[in-house]
């Protein structure tokens, strides 16, 4: 079964700052998505950026950005310019890419994310 | 909009009695779950759909039951036998066959014992 494991249950970050939040996922499968989710007070889960495990580029999302290293099993989330916005827990996630399967979410535990003005 | 509404959004659960989560997608999405959220746990999943009338066990079934009648809609009924129902509730849904669309949520239901 697969795993995924976020470290730091806590992060804070001055505004205008830059911060990276870690993630690291076991999987015996070669092909797999991995996704960044955002939740706020407010409780919605709101995706923040996503990667195919085929593809070696990073993604990036405007602020956002991934350090994707599939040897390393690692997907850390590299949040540029924080604003008080970005303040929420963030959740990493693994989906499977087997065909036929059920494509569920497996998550981490979360990091809460503080940003001080 | 597309999206997915689930209701009620604050929800109190007497000892022994059944109570029922509503999730509704117009999405035209396929695969429904239904993840919990406890503290310091993340979402786990309880249970899942890919097709109408047709649904799985996901890591934590036991006190739960779902029904999937119609593609839209994928109700969750605590049972009695969940001991612990205490949690947010959160439906999600995706596009089913492999493709790297993400899973859209709800905006979840607080669920509480009296």
């Amino acid at each position: 079964a697969q795993t995924v494991t976020q470290s730091q249950p806590e992060m804070s970050v001055q505004e205008a700052e830059t911060v990276t939040l870690s993630c690291t996922y076991d999987t015996s499968e070669s092909d797999y998505y991995l996704f960044w989710y955002k939740q706020p007070p407010s409780r919605q889960m709101i995706l923040v950026i996503r990667q195919e495990a085929y593809k070696q580029q990073n993604a990036t999302e405007n602020r956002f950005s991934v350090n994707f290293q599939k040897a390393a099993k690692s997907f850390s989330l590299k949040i540029s310019d924080s604003q008080l916005g970005d303040a929420a827990m963030y959740f990493c996630a693994y989906r499977s890419a087997v065909q036929g399967g059920s494509e569920k979410l497996v998550f981490g535990k979360g990091t809460k994310l503080t940003v001080n003005p | 909009d597309g999206g997915i509404t689930q209701s009620p959004k604050y929800l109190f659960r007497k000892e022994g009695q059944n109570v029922t989560l509503s999730c509704e997608q117009n999405l035209n999405h396929d695969a429904m779950y239904w993840y919990r959220q406890d503290p310091g746990q993340g979402l786990r999943l309880i249970y899942y759909s890919q097709i109408v009338n047709d649904f799985q066990k996901g890591d934590i079934a036991e006190g739960y039951s779902v029904s999937r009648e119609k593609k839209e809609s994928f109700p969750l009924t605590v049972t009695s036998a969940q001991k612990n129902p205490t949690a947010f509730y959160l439906c999600a849904s995706t596009s089913w066959g492999g493709s790297n669309q993400p899973q859209h949520f709800g905006d979840g239901t607080r669920l509480s014992i009296l």
